[in-house]
């Protein structure tokens, strides 16, 4: 079975300093990787995702993530953070290719708080 | 193109009250999922319906809670009695069955208060 470890419940970083925000999984097959960002009162959105290849994954908003296959890592980095950047981000994972019983395995959440 | 719409945005309701919670997936979209959020469980999935059909709803918490989906286009998600402890947001998300990844899209929740 699929899990999801963000270590971090918390991080706060000052505004224009660079941020990395991590995440480990354990599954016993390959898997997709997910990150989903929530702003205040909002919904979830999909930030980037893995799916195979280039295991550097741009996302929205200045965002990217590093799939380590050996440490069984996907960590959201962001050179320079923006106040706006402020939510709770989630990261997630899937079972590759499966289908009927599928879902996704979400983290408790890392919340950013971007200090002025 | 519309997301998923999730009504009502807003409720709250006395203890021992029917709640029903309203989705309606994006055009297309053959899977719908209902997750509840509360800060003391993060998110957990109650139940996840394919063509229609529910498949896994292992994550229902317990009688109290049913859903439905009539039709491709419509899901609901019914508490009944209500209690406090059910006090939390509601999300309901679609996707598209053999779509590249995986990828789920999420309303934007309906945020449910019972007192």
């Amino acid at each position: 079975a699929q899990s999801v470890t963000q270590l971090d419940s918390q991080v706060p970083v000052f505004e224009e300093a660079p941020v990395e925000l991590r995440c480990n999984y354990s599954s016993s097959v390959s898997v997709y990787l997910f990150w989903y960002v929530q702003y205040p009162n909002q919904g979830l959105q999909l930030l980037l995702k893995y799916l195979s290849g280039s295991t550097l994954v741009k996302g929205i908003n200045g965002f990217e993530a590093e799939f380590n296959k050996s440490q069984t890592s996907f960590h959201l980095r962001k050179p320079s953070v923006h106040i706006s950047d402020t939510a709770e981000y989630f990261c997630a994972v899937s079972d590759l290719g499966k289908t009927g019983a599928n879902n996704l395995f979400f983290g408790t959440g890392t919340r950013l708080t971007v200090i002025p | 193109d519309a997301g998923v719409i999730q009504s009502p945005r807003h409720e709250v309701t006395e203890m021992g009250q029917e709640v029903t919670l309203r989705c309606k997936p994006i055009s297309g979209h053959n899977s719908l999922f209902w997750y509840r959020q509360t800060m003391m469980r993060g998110l957990e999935l109650l139940i996840y319906f394919n063509n229609n059909v529910p498949i896994d709803d292992s994550g229902m918490p317990e009688d109290r809670f049913s859903a439905k989906m009539p039709n491709a286009s419509f899901s609901t998600l019914k508490i009944q009695p209500s209690e406090p402890r059910d006090s939390a947001v509601y999300f309901c998300a679609s996707r598209r069955e053999n779509d590249s990844g995986n990828t789920i899209y999420f309303g934007e929740g309906s945020w449910l208060t019972v007192v």
